[in-house]
């Protein structure tokens, strides 16, 4: 049973056009991340919730905006893609307890920008 | 910032050796997570280590977590086929910020 989902798996989009890329999660997890992880590289942190509380990381482009309407569901929009955007962007969920931080991944979206 | 090193990059093996990755953090982590990506897929949750000095171990897997709690390594005894793939170890800050910070992890390729 999928856990978090995200929507689509696949997406091309040409160069400029904004897309938004959506997770979901039934596993009522307070912490929601979003990466970007190009081939062969180490997932990158993008930003993160705590519930409501957003956290977007120092390097972050502007470009990449984030919603998190319920504890549901989380989206990504990128606003004016550029073809370095290409890679696959990757949703996690966690309790966000001390005791647990274990991440759960979803499939993923892979995007190009064409 | 947390930053999260890890050696080696990428490290074959023939079926039946021994493999270890090692990991280092810039800052003091709260825990240490370690995650396996098989190609074409995404980042599978291995283990947590939480407290200074801990040893656990999975059937052939091996993980530890430093006495500092800055460093960590995971050995994997008679490598198999199966065992191809990513392995990345992800830092956690702890607090109130979740922030989970990801090495670059080690892609392990077996020989049959």
């Amino acid at each position: 049973d999928a856990m978090v989902i995200q929507n689509p798996r696949y997406q091309v989009t040409q160069f400029g056009k904004p897309v938004t890329l959506s997770c979901s999660q039934t596993l009522n997890h307070n912490v929601m991340y979003w990466y970007q992880q190009k081939s062969s590289q180490a997932p990158k942190l993008l930003f993160h919730y705590y519930d409501k509380d957003f956290n977007n990381e120092a390097d972050t482009p502007d470009n990449f905006q984030s919603r998190r309407p319920n504890t549901s569901f989380c989206f990504l929009d990128i606003r004016s893609p550029g073809l370095g955007d290409t890679a696959m962007y990757l949703c996690a969920t966690s309790r966000g307890s001390a005791a647990n931080t274990e991440a759960f991944f979803g499939q993923g979206t892979r995007l190009t920008v064409v | 910032g947390q930053q999260v090193m890890q050696i080696p990059q990428y490290q074959h093996v023939q079926e039946g050796e021994d493999f270890t990755t090692y990991c280092n953090s810039s800052t003091t982590l709260s825990n240490i997570q370690w995650y396996k990506q098989r190609p074409g897929g995404h980042p599978v949750f291995l283990i947590q280590l939480v407290k200074s000095g801990e040893v656990k171990k999975q059937k052939r897997l091996t993980f530890q977590f430093g006495e500092a709690k800055k460093n960590s390594s995971l050995h994997i005894t008679a490598t198999q086929t199966t065992d191809v793939g990513t392995y990345f170890c992800a830092g956690h800050s702890g607090g109130s910020n979740y922030k989970l910070t990801f090495g670059k992890g080690t892609l392990l390729t077996v020989n049959p």
